[in-house]
């Protein structure tokens, strides 16, 4: 069974850094690209960052390019993404996702549970 | 602003049925990208519901089919029930935006 539990979310102030993990298993996590979604508090579903399956490949949205870094650990099954110059719009459950299938980034399915990343003062 | 547009909210008594349109334009949807949708029940993460346009994974009632034009997509359950009360998100790609695009949600509400 395919299972992706994230971790690393929190309450952190505006400017500031937080990192988040994603850990896969039942899967060849290696053969897969990933996919960062996040969602606002009672907003809807915002694409935030893709990493091929080798890591060599990574895609941002405008709205994190340049403050966002997503990165993975193939040889642990571990996802990342490395959150700088965090502001309130960042606020948001990160949702990390696998690809439906092994050819492309898209669909989405299964997604982990999410962890709640809070920008404030 | 959504890059792809849904309705709000849509609803139905039990045993009807409803249709969820999701609008692009010829940068996605009308460029023949595919659009898949998702279901997104009170509290939980985000489940595929449809993928390809019109295909449903293992596991997902045949009440829920999913279908295409131009630059337009649909979502349509059938029989409606209780259980389907949610929040549905159709997605594609975006090649001017060169990433994944969203709708921006329509909640479901069985009457």
């Amino acid at each position: 069974e395919v299972q992706l539990l994230e971790s690393g979310g929190g309450l952190v102030q505006p400017g500031g850094s937080l990192r988040l993990s994603c850990a896969a298993s039942g899967f060849i996590f290696g053969s897969y690209a990933m996919t960062w979604v996040r969602q606002a508090p009672g907003k809807g579903l915002e694409w935030v960052s893709d990493i091929s399956s080798s890591g060599g490949g990574t895609y941002y949205a405008d709205s994190v390019k340049g403050r966002f870094t997503i990165s993975r650990d193939n040889s642990k099954n571990m996802l990342y993404l490395q959150m700088n110059s965090l502001r309130a719009d960042d606020t948001a459950v990160y949702y990390c996702a696998k690809p439906f299938d092994i050819v492309s980034t898209e669909p989405l399915g299964p997604w982990g549970q999410g962890t709640l990343v809070t920008v404030s003062s | 602003q959504s890059v792809l547009t849904q309705p709000p909210s849509v609803s139905g008594a039990p045993g009807q049925r409803v249709t969820i349109s999701c609008t692009g334009s010829s940068s996605n949807i009308g460029a023949t990208y595919d659009v898949h949708w998702y279901q997104q029940l009170p509290g939980t993460a985000p489940k595929l519901l449809i993928y390809g346009n019109n295909n449903r994974p293992s596991g997902v009632p045949d009440r829920f089919s999913g279908s295409k034009s131009g630059t337009s997509a649909s979502l349509a359950i059938s029989g409606l029930q209780a259980e389907d009360e949610a929040d549905y998100y159709c997605q594609s790609y975006d090649s001017r935006l060169s990433g994944v695009v969203f709708g921006g949600g329509t909640k479901l509400t069985v009457l």
